[in-house]
């Protein structure tokens, strides 16, 4: 299957500090690529949908100048978490489809963030 | 709106014994549907999928699940569990794109020896 490497697994940030998490495909062209978040013991939510090229559409309650999404080329999609707060703190996880968005999606391996 | 009913939070097993995990959604269509295992800290490992066809379907570790349309259902099984199954599991369906999921809630399995 497609490979989503997701980078890195893990971080560790103090408050008020920015964090970036990279989500590269390997073998295929991820001309989408979806982000959700997982808090502790919860289900994952979808955050945003992100088009190389174009700029990111956001699920309702996600705010889109807290959580940057960076789309620019078919292989490289980043989520930046601008002033993070102990709240961000979460597992953060990118999947993308590997033959357009009808066919299964491909997960990366997930980033657990910590704000302290 | 669609979505994903995992009605069970957790569930307790012995090794050995049989495991049925429920899973209901709510949509107009046929949704793509799918089921993940996640373990403590990891990522999320795909066990099967329904598209179409076969309404039965054959996962990987000897998990398959059957889509029924009349009940909008989805339920995970495994005939013998192993200790090993330990993990959450994820319902989640794709409604217009099989790629754009919405996750059901959980079920946590605890398999007892």
């Amino acid at each position: 299957g497609a490979v989503v490497s997701q980078h890195p697994s893990w971080v560790i940030c103090k408050s008020g500090t920015s964090v970036k998490i990279e989500c590269r495909s390997l073998d295929f062209q991820a001309t989408t690529m979806f982000w959700y978040r997982q808090f502790p013991k919860q289900s994952l939510m979808l955050m945003a949908t992100s088009n190389e090229g174009s700029k990111a559409t956001y699920e309702q309650g996600v705010e889109k100048d807290k959580f940057l999404i960076n789309h620019a080329s078919l292989t490289l999609s980043t989520l930046t978490v601008t002033s993070a707060h102990p709240e961000d703190s979460s597992f953060y996880i990118c999947s993308s489809p590997y033959r357009g968005v009808n066919t299964e999606a491909f997960f990366g391996q997930g980033t657990r963030l910590t704000v302290v | 709106a669609q979505s994903v009913t995992q009605p069970d939070i957790h569930i307790t097993v012995s090794e050995g014994a049989s495991l049925e995990l429920r899973c209901n959604y709510s949509y107009g269509a046929t949704p793509y549907l799918f089921w993940y295992v996640q373990s403590p800290g990891q990522g999320l490992q795909l066990l099967l999928k329904y598209f179409s066809g076969d309404t039965l379907v054959q996962g990987i570790k000897g998990f398959e699940a059957e889509f029924k349309r009349s009940q909008s259902s989805f339920n995970l099984r495994k005939p013998s569990v192993h200790w090993s199954d330990a993990a959450e599991y994820f319902c989640a369906v794709g409604t217009g794109t099989a790629s754009k999921l919405t996750f059901g809630t959980g079920t946590r399995l605890q398999v007892t020896l």
